[in-house]
């Protein structure tokens, strides 16, 4: 699975607009890019998913270039219950038991009144 | 829906003790998994499961042991706990799709060993 990097922490004030970065050079041709949320003392809970171009769903959008070798997160006007950890994965494309999730350190969100 | 489950919340246990953290899903997943967070890191899978009868090894296996008996439970066993394994437990679930990939993931069980 690829490896993947994105900031240790980012600070941004209500209603602005955050996008996370995150790399992931060595991502191969079936891998999806996959972003999950974490609340301090909870499990964390999918966002979204991508393969390539853009994705949206009613809480996020996902920036996906044609090399694929990067992704944005892209979290529109932030409140304060938007301070978490933000994990950027890679998952094979096919599925079932060996599609593992892996998770780094992940990015601490902070935003501030 | 519940979804997933976790019991208890809390625990403290003094080393050599033994416990179970039980975990159940009400969504019929066929994939479970047992994590472990340690304090400012990423999660890290310990064990996970296909199907009721069928459990495999994650990254980090050793000091548990877990069985499938059922498609709704994925009990964690811990023998002759250790301060190492002080951490929070999640377990997850999912249907195995790939999209989306989503894993369903417990309130976890915040575990101490002293």
């Amino acid at each position: 699975l690829a490896k993947t990097t994105q900031p240790i922490s980012m600070d941004s004030y209500e209603g602005q607009e955050v996008n996370i970065t995150c790399s992931h050079n060595n991502i191969a041709t079936n891998d999806y890019i996959t972003w999950y949320q974490q609340f301090p003392s909870q499990g964390p809970r999918f966002i979204i998913q991508g393969y390539k171009t853009k994705v949206t769903n009613e809480v996020a959008s996902l920036f996906i270039p044609a090399d694929r070798k990067s992704s944005t997160l892209s979290l529109p006007r932030v409140s304060l219950s938007d301070t978490a950890v933000y994990y950027c994965l890679v998952v094979l494309n096919y599925g079932g038991a060996t599609n593992k999730l892996i998770f780094g350190t992940g990015t601490l969100l902070a935003v501030q009144p | 829906n519940a979804g997933v489950t976790q019991t208890p919340k809390f625990r403290i246990l003094k080393i050599g003790q033994s416990m179970t953290l039980q975990c159940t899903q009400d969504m019929n997943h066929n994939y479970m998994y047992w994590y472990r967070q340690d304090p400012g890191m990423g999660l890290k899978l310990i064990y996970y499961s296909v199907g009721a009868g069928i459990t495999d090894k994650g990254e980090v296996p050793n000091g548990y042991n877990v069985s499938r008996s059922t498609t709704e439970d994925f009990p964690l066993r811990l023998e002759l706990a250790a301060p190492s394994q002080t951490s929070v437990y999640f377990c997850a679930s999912s249907t195995g799709l790939a999209d989306p990939y989503e894993q369903y993931f417990g309130p976890g069980t915040r575990l101490t060993v002293t």
